[in-house]
C-alpha cells in the first residue's frame, strides 16, 4: 500500500507561470517530509523540506505548503523556467526523521519556453 | 570536496553472477541507504545502515546483501537470487537527528543483466 502518493505523473507549465505539484500521504506518523529534484541518470537532489509543526516553508522561487488535516502536501515554484524540467519526488518520514524516507512515484515537470 | 560516491557508473553482468556495487561518502554521516529505481516507479529502499556493523532490510531487500564495516562505506551485492536486478540503483547518507533527516544521494550506477 503505497504511503505517499503523488497522483500527477506529469506536468507542463509555460516558463514564468507558477509549477504546483501534489502530494498526499497516508501515514499519520509522518512528521517530516521533503521534495527532491532529479534529472536522468542522475542522484535527486534535495530541494526543500517541512516540519510537521509548520505550515510553509519558503525557499526562493519554491515554496512548501503542508496541510495537515488533509495529509496533503505541494510545492510551488514561481516563476517557472526552463531549467526547472525534471522529476520531483515527495517524501516523507516519521519519528522526527529518524526513520528512513518513503518516497511517492514522482513527477515529471516540463517548463515550456 | 564532500560528498557520495558510486562506482561504477555503468555495470553489465550475465546472468546468475553475483555483483558488488560500490558506494563511499567523506561527509560524516551516520547513515547510510540503497535505493533502487524502475521506470515509472519512486525510489524503493533496499537497506539501510544507522551504525556501523548494523543495517536493516528495507521494502524490497531480497535477493541483495550490504555490509557496513567502515562508517564510509556501504557496499551492495546483488546476488543472483534477485530474479529483476537490471534498474538504476542509488545510495544515498543522512546525518541522524531529531526533526530532520534530508537524504545526500550519490550520482547512481545503473545495473543491466545480459
Amino acid at each position: 500500500d503505497q504511503q505517499v502518493k503523488q497522483n500527477s505523473p506529469s506536468l507542463s507549465v509555460q516558463e514564468g507561470r507558477i509549477s504546483i505539484l501534489n502530494c498526499d500521504y497516508t501515514n499519520s506518523m509522518f512528521d517530516y517530509f521533503l521534495w527532491y529534484k532529479k534529472y536522468p541518470a542522475e542522484g535527486p537532489t534535495f530541494l526543500i523540506s517541512i516540519s510537521s509543526i509548520k505550515d510553509k516553508n519558503e525557499d526562493g522561487r519554491f515554496t512548501v505548503f503542508l496541510n495537515k488535516s488533509a495529509k496533503h502536501l505541494s510545492l510551488h515554484i514561481v516563476p517557472s523556467q526552463p531549467g526547472d524540467s525534471a522529476v520531483y519526488f515527495c517524501a516523507a518520514s516519521a519519528d522526527s526523521g529518524n526513520t528512513p524516507l518513503v518516497f511517492g512515484k514522482g513527477t515529471r515537470l516540463s517548463v515550456i519556453a | 570536496d564532500g560528498g557520495i560516491t558510486q562506482s561504477p557508473k555503468y555495470l553489465f553482468r550475465k546472468e546468475g553472477q553475483n555483483v558488488t556495487l560500490s558506494c563511499e561518502q567523506n561527509l560524516n554521516h551516520d547513515a547510510m541507504y540503497w535505493y533502487r529505481q524502475d521506470p515509472g516507479q519512486g525510489l524503493r529502499l533496499i537497506y539501510y545502515s544507522q551504525i556501523v556493523n548494523d543495517f536493516q532490510k528495507g521494502d524490497i531487500a531480497e535477493g541483495y546483501s550490504v555490509s557496513r564495516e567502515k562508517k564510509e562505506s556501504f557496499p551492495l551485492t546483488v546476488t543472483s537470487a534477485q530474479k529483476n536486478p537490471t534498474a538504476f540503483y542509488l545510495c544515498a547518507s543522512s546525518i541522524i537527528r531529531a526533526g530532520r533527516n534530508e537524504q545526500f544521494f550519490g550520482p547512481g550506477t545503473r545495473l543491466t543483466v545480459l
